[in-house]
């Protein structure tokens, strides 16, 4: 069956930088594109952007430009996302979706909480 | 910056029929926005529910439905269920990026 599995849950200084990991299965992850949403705490979803697993290709939300970067590993079907400069107002679960070309969003991981204080 | 507008919270009956919107600052929703909605329960990931407008995955339940409504993407819930008690997201598409709205709190009561 398709999973998509996170990495643990993070602490992080201000300043500091996150890599959070997630590990695809059951599926050929190079078809699929991979995107990055993260929800403060009681906020809404917030789109980071898109990583097409099969050329690497990116998209990055306006909102994160300069400061995240999405990364794929084929070899072992896991794709990164690494937010640097982190804030107090970063502080939220991250969650990794699937998507394939223009159709479904239908798979999520489970999240990943990230927690930024001094 | 596009914003994505939903209705805040509604309150359904158990057993009623209930329309969740999604509204673009852009102006009408179209097909071509692909709008997509999620289910989400507190602690728990978001569930996708419905893709490209009017498309079901194979495990959501039939009483849900999208649509496009008055330039509008649509939610419909018909025979509310207790478990349907949650927040509920579309999320659209603007040429590559694609933009949440901002959620709508459903209630059976």
């Amino acid at each position: 069956q398709v999973q998509l599995v996170q990495s643990g849950a993070e602490v992080k200084k201000p300043g500091a930088s996150v890599k959070v990991s997630c590990k695809a299965s059951g599926y050929t992850f190079t078809t699929y594109t991979i995107h990055w949403v993260r929800q403060a705490p009681g906020q809404r979803l917030e789109w980071m952007g898109w990583i097409t697993a099969g050329n690497g290709n990116t998209k990055y939300s306006q909102n994160f430009q300069g400061r995240v970067t999405f990364t794929g590993d084929t070899s072992a079907s896991t794709a990164y996302m690494e937010l640097s400069s982190l804030r107090s107002e970063d502080t939220a679960v991250y969650y990794c979706a699937r998507q394939y070309s223009y159709g479904p969003w239908d798979y999520w991981g489970q999240g990943t909480l990230v927690t930024v204080s001094s | 910056q596009t914003v994505v507008t939903q209705e805040p919270s509604l309150t359904v009956s158990p057993g009623g029929t209930v329309t969740l919107t999604c509204a673009s600052s852009t102006g009408a929703v179209t097909s071509g926005y692909y709008p997509n909605w999620f289910q989400q329960k507190p602690g728990q990931a978001p569930r996708a529910l419905i893709y490209s407008t009017t498309n079901k995955h194979s495990w959501t339940p039939a009483r849900f439905s999208g649509s496009l409504l008055g330039g509008k993407a649509a939610l419909t819930l018909s025979g509310a269920q207790p478990e349907d008690e949650a927040e509920y997201y579309c999320l659209v598409n603007y040429v590559g990026a694609w933009v949440f709205g901002g959620g709508t709190k459903l209630t059976v009561l």
